[in-house]
This record gives C-alpha cells, sequence and structure tokens, in this order.
C-alpha cells in the first residue's frame, strides 16, 4: 500500500456528464500528480501541485482542471466527457515540489465514458 | 520533444532466467531516472537512480544509468512468476515523471 488514496475506484457515466475525481496523498508528502493511462497511450502526465499551487501542466485538456486543497487533498474535475476519457486516472504524491524525489502511485480510478 | 522508448515491448521467459530491459530517453533538464513495476494497478517504485555508473540493487533486481549515452537498464535474475509485470522507465524531466509505453515480462512457470 502506497499510502495514497483515490475514491472512487469506478466510476461509468454517460457522454457529456460532469465528474470528480478525488486524491489523498500520503501523509507529509506535499506534491500531487495527475497522470491519465489509456491503453494505448500509456500514462501520460496531466498536472501538478505543490502545496495548493499548480506547478506544472503536461497534456491536460481544457475540459478538465484540478485543485489542491488545504489539508493538501487533490481533485481532478472532467467535464463534458467524451467516450475517448475513458481511462485509469492515477494520483500520485512525493515530498518535493521538483527533484530527486519518488512518485508513489495510488490505485487509480477508471473511468468509463458510455 | 520528450522521448522515452523502452525495449522490447514484451518478453517471455521461464522461471530462473535472467531478463535485461532497455530504456533509453531524451529528456529536457533531466534529473533522474525512476524503474516502477505494474501489475493490475498502482505503479510501484522499484529504483531511483541520478548518478552514472552507479548499479542501484535491490534482491534480484538491479539496474544502472549511463547518462552520456541516455539509457538505462533494469536486470533481473532468477525470474519468478511473480516477476510477471510491467516495467516502467520514468526519466525526471521539468518537475514531472516522463513514462515510456512499459515492457511486458510473463514469466512462465
Amino acid at each position: 500500500d502506497s499510502g495514497v488514496t483515490q475514491t472512487p475506484k469506478h466510476l461509468i457515466t454517460a457522454t457529456g456528464q460532469r465528474v470528480t475525481l478525488r486524491c489523498s496523498p500520503r501523509s507529509g508528502d506535499l506534491s500531487v500528480y495527475w497522470y491519465q493511462q489509456s491503453l494505448d497511450q500509456g500514462l501520460q502526465f496531466l498536472i501538478q501541485y505543490y502545496n495548493g499551487e499548480e506547478r506544472a501542466k503536461g497534456n491536460i485538456l481544457e475540459r478538465f482542471s484540478a485543485q489542491q486543497f488545504p489539508d493538501l487533498h487533490s481533485e481532478l474535475n472532467l467535464s463534458s466527457l467524451e467516450l475517448g476519457d475513458s481511462a485509469l486516472y492515477f494520483c500520485a504524491s512525493s515530498v518535493e515540489g521538483r527533484v530527486n524525489s519518488p512518485l508513489h502511485f495510488g490505485n487509480g480510478t477508471r473511468l468509463t465514458v458510455t | 520533444e520528450d522521448k522515452v522508448v523502452q525495449s522490447p515491448l514484451s518478453l517471455v521467459v521461464h522461471e530462473g532466467d535472467t531478463v535485461t530491459l532497455n530504456c533509453s530517453y531524451e529528456v529536457t533538464n533531466f534529473r533522474s531516472l525512476l524503474w516502477y513495476k505494474q501489475e493490475k494497478k498502482a505503479p510501484t517504485f522499484l529504483f531511483m537512480l541520478t548518478s552514472s555508473g552507479i548499479e542501484k540493487k535491490s534482491g534480484r533486481l538491479s539496474s544502472i544509468l549511463d547518462k552520456k549515452e541516455l539509457f538505462s537498464i533494469l536486470n533481473i535474475t532468477a525470474t519468478q512468476t511473480g516477476d510477471s509485470a510491467v516495467y516502467l522507465c520514468a526519466p525526471m524531466g521539468q518537475g514531472n515523471l516522463i513514462f515510456g509505453k512499459g515492457t511486458k515480462l510473463s514469466v512462465k512457470p
């Protein structure tokens, strides 16, 4: 168990809907990262927060947004969902914001858009 | 553009065999390279490499980094069925990890 908690484990929703994925980092970790894993793309970096502030942005769509709250948990909001958004969404956390600190991953939220 | 290439994409071996997994990378502002093992769910951390030529070992697994030639290898000796997984290489660039597509290792009894 990595200590990173993600909820829900599974989510099934329809196209056009909006969902929120939640992540609680390991105790003491200040950085939270969101990754998307689909079958053909591998793990793609979406966004990183460090101590409540956005630190880095990857290939995150405009329909997606995230935030990190004062208690350090993070939420990833996905709106106007499309079939292609179906994927496994991972949250990871690390102690430091930038360098030489391994990321520890949660078990992911499997999103199915029908 | 940052690039990570892992080879082979898949590998089938028998218990007791030794395997070598390869990772080559081109990453802006390279800082370190991490290896992860992914079974059904979360990638689990194996190694972080920051210096060239220094081997890191954990039981039957070992890894080394060559920062001049921009590659890393992961060795697994005396493989077991429990080693069956996807092994992911991830250099750290501009503060986040860039993942390769992974090597799927299947170990047959």
